[in-house]
C-alpha cells in the first residue's frame, strides 16, 4: 500500500553492533531523505540525497554513515551507536527537490533502541 | 538557519469545537509552509501546505493562515471530530535551504466525545 517501505521496523542493538537500516520507494522520486524522531522534539533533517548524490549532510556524527545506490534506494549503516541515538528513524521521499520539493512521502519509520 | 517554533505542544478539545495551532519562523526568505498529521504508531502525512504568495487557504474543514509580515502561521480544524487526534507538525522551507524542511516540535491534539 504505502510508496514508502522501512525495514527493520524495530531494532535493538547494542553500543558495539553494526547494522543497517533500509529504505525504498516506489513513487520514482527524485529526492530521499532521512529524519530523526526524538519525544517531544522537532523531525531533525540527517541527509538529503538527490538523485542519488547527497547534497546535505546536517553535521551528522559520523556513526551514522548514509548510502543511496540508487534513486529508489536509500540505507542508513549504524556502528558504534550511543544510547541517546535511540529514537525513530524515518525515511522519506520527495518528487522535487530543492527549494521545490512537493509533498514529502514518509515511511512508517525505523524504532531503533540501543542498548 | 530557520527556527520554528509551535504552540501549544498540547491541546485537548471537545468534538465538534475548534482547534487552532501557531508557528511562527525566523528566515522571512521561506516560501513553503506544510503542515503534518501523525496519528499513534503512524507517519506523518501531509494535510495542508501554503505557499508564501496566499495568506489563507482551505479544505473541508481544515484551513491554513499566512502573515508574512509577523512571520506566523496557523493551522485551524473546525467541528473537530476524534479521528482528529494526532501530533501535528508545522514546518516552513527556505528557497536557500536545499530541501531542508524545519519542522516545529508538534501539538499533540486530543479530542474528547
Amino acid at each position: 500500500e504505502t510508496g514508502v517501505t522501512q525495514t527493520p521496523r524495530h531494532l535493538v542493538m547494542g553500543m558495539t553492533n553494526k547494522k543497517s537500516l533500509k529504505c525504498e520507494q516506489h513513487l520514482g522520486h527524485n529526492a530521499m531523505y532521512w529524519y530523526k524522531q526524538s519525544a517531544k522534539k522537532p523531525l531533525e533533517l540527517m541527509f538529503v540525497y538527490s538523485l542519488e548524490e547527497r547534497v546535505e549532510n546536517n553535521s551528522v556524527p559520523s556513526r551514522f554513515s548514509p548510502e543511496c545506490p540508487n534513486s529508489s534506494h536509500l540505507f542508513l549503516h549504524l556502528h558504534t551507536l550511543q544510547p541517546e541515538d535511540s529514537a525513530l528513524y524515518l525515511c522519506a521521499s520527495s518528487p522535487g527537490q530543492g527549494a521545490v520539493i512537493g509533498e514529502l512521502f514518509f515511511g512508517e519509520g525505523s524504532r531503533l533502541t540501543v542498548l | 538557519g530557520e527556527n520554528v517554533e509551535q504552540h501549544p505542544s498540547t491541546l485537548s478539545v471537545q468534538e465538534g469545537d475548534s482547534a487552532v495551532i501557531k508557528c511562527t519562523y525566523s528566515d522571512s526568505a521561506s516560501n513553503y509552509f506544510p503542515w503534518y498529521k501523525q496519528e499513534l504508531g503512524k507517519r506523518p502525512q501531509l494535510i495542508i501546505d501554503i505557499r508564501s504568495n496566499v495568506g489563507e487557504k482551505k479544505d473541508q474543514r481544515i484551513a491554513v493562515t499566512l502573515n508574512k509580515t509577523a512571520k506566523h502561521f496557523s493551522l485551524h480544524i473546525t467541528e473537530t471530530q476524534p479521528e482528529d487526534s494526532a501530533v501535528y507538525f508545522c514546518a516552513a522551507l527556505a528557497p536557500d535551504s536545499w530541501g531542508k524542511l524545519q519542522f516545529g516540535a508538534g501539538t499533540q491534539v486530543v479530542v474528547t466525545p
